[in-house]
């Protein structure tokens, strides 16, 4: 059945260190986000795809980097420079649409720095 | 950038009563969207309404939208325990992105 799979659930950075985080989706959709959402609190955009090979910045991109070399695969790479990545991140997809479409999202990952 | 806005931040009430959730948000919009998240998980998307839709129902799930005050209001009825998790409301204008409130989280109680 289809979906958006991400991986690891679970993480763990030390200093200094880049992560990546993995998702992948089967839906064929064409738009990829990913999204992180601190304790408590709402879901800000990072970075966003519309197409293979085309990346946007979110709002806080800072300290983050992407890849859309697939159609199917978004991978998130939290960088040394993130100075405060512990997080949940979501990953997400839709169909293309300018009027916006539902968004359908990974089961997220947990990024803990020790 | 937040747009919506949900109100309140936190709610509890029993099993059987009904949950009533408001977002308000600050631009035009195309449509506004309803999620669901529970604890640790991904976001499940309810309901869209769109701009000019007033009302709209799915399930046990109401929803309303009135463009002139730029709010919406969720209303589950005959709530029950497995409906504890938080709510977002999301908003498309003209563009690409999607903007998520903040949330509601609903405690329901057995």
């Amino acid at each position: 059945d289809g979906g958006i799979t991400q991986s690891p659930k679970y993480l763990f950075r030390k200093e200094g260190q880049n992560v990546t985080l993995s998702c992948e989706q089967n839906l064929n959709h064409d738009a990829m986000y990913w999204y992180r959402q601190d304790p408590g609190q709402g879901l800000r955009l990072i970075y966003y795809s519309q197409i293979v090979n085309d990346f946007q910045k979110g709002d806080i991109a800072e300290g983050y980097s992407v890849s859309r070399e697939k159609k199917e695969s978004f991978p998130l790479t939290v960088t040394s420079a993130q100075k405060n990545p512990t997080a949940f991140y979501l990953c997400a997809s839709n169909p293309p649409g300018l009027h916006g479409n539902t968004i359908y999202f990974g089961e997220g990952s947990w990024l803990t720095v020790v | 950038s937040q747009q919506g806005e949900e109100d309140p931040q936190a709610l509890s009430i029993q099993e059987g009563e009904n949950a009533t959730m408001n977002c308000s948000y600050k631009t035009s919009i195309n449509n506004l969207q309803w999620y669901r998240q529970n604890s640790g998980r991904g976001l499940v998307h309810l309901i869209l309404i769109r701009s000019n839709e007033r009302e709209k129902h799915s399930g046990r799930l109401r929803v309303t939208l009135d463009t002139s005050k730029k709010s919406s209001s969720l209303l589950i009825t005959a709530s029950r325990a497995a409906d504890t998790a938080s709510y977002f409301c999301a908003t498309a204008g003209g563009g690409f992105k999607t903007i998520f409130g903040a949330g509601t989280r609903l405690f329901v109680k057995a």
